[in-house]
């Protein structure tokens, strides 16, 4: 069982907007703006989209938007395309005084219908 | 531009030791602003963070697998080393090496971003 929440599947048709929660606890989300998000194709490495709650690296599109409240983050794909069909990944901080810890969600697979 | 590759035995019996290796190229693996960690996926699962490797050698592991696992960091090789001890067939799965930004002021890491960079993975089966 991981340990942050998110739904196994959520589809749209294309041009739609889909959002996917990750729920978390106040020892993780609740407390560290280090939540992230990936995208990760079969057979393919994941791929960092959003980082620190809503910002993007460099070359993803802004179709892809963070956002957090209380101990649930969410992720919302804007525009819904063919080539956003794959699993996503949230992930964030959960360490303490001294110690690091990091996890991750049981990832979402989207559907694009 | 940094690439990772990971590489390992591919079969691993029960009970034996699990060693995986991550070799960096195109960029520098010595430097205090970035980390590197290990990270697993079950067939058909989700993601686990395995634990992670600064620059000074420290290592922070997932509470769940801190008894078994040891990272390390040969500057010399450019290249990280994970071992998994005891290994069952729940440690199947594909094992990447990533790597991630961090700030460090006076030796204390007051930052840190999640991993960027990946390495395309390598699986591990466990199996006798």
């Amino acid at each position: 069982q991981s340990a942050l929440t998110q739904p196994a599947s959520v589809s749209g048709s294309p041009g739609q907007s889909i959002t996917i929660s990750c729920t978390g606890t106040n020892s993780d989300i609740g407390t560290f703006d280090l939540v992230s998000w990936y995208q990760q194709h079969p057979g393919k490495a994941p791929k960092l989209i959003i980082y620190g709650v809503s910002e993007r690296p460099s070359g993803v599109s802004n179709r892809f938007s963070g956002s957090k409240s209380g101990n649930t983050a969410s992720l919302t794909i804007s525009g819904l395309q063919a080539e956003d069909e794959a699993d996503y990944h949230c992930f964030s901080y959960a360490g303490g005084i001294g110690f690091e810890n990091w996890v991750f969600g049981g990832g979402t697979k989207v559907t694009v219908l | 531009q940094l690439q990772l590759q990971e590489s390992g035995p591919g079969l691993v019996k029960p009970s034996e030791t699990l060693s995986l290796t991550c070799i960096v190229s195109g960029g520098s693996i010595s430097r205090s602003n970035y980390y590197w960690g290990w990270i697993r996926q079950p067939p058909g699962k989700g993601l686990e963070w395995i634990g992670s490797v600064y620059h000074s050698g420290r290592t922070h592991k997932n509470p769940s697998l801190k008894s078994r696992v040891t990272i390390s960091v040969d500057t010399s090789k450019k290249q990280l080393s994970l071992k998994l001890t005891s290994v069952t067939a729940a440690d199947t799965a594909v094992y990447y090496c990533a790597r991630a930004a961090c700030v460090t002021t006076y030796g204390v890491v007051t930052h840190r971003d999640p991993f960027d960079i990946w390495g395309q993975g390598t699986t591990v089966a466990v199996s006798s």
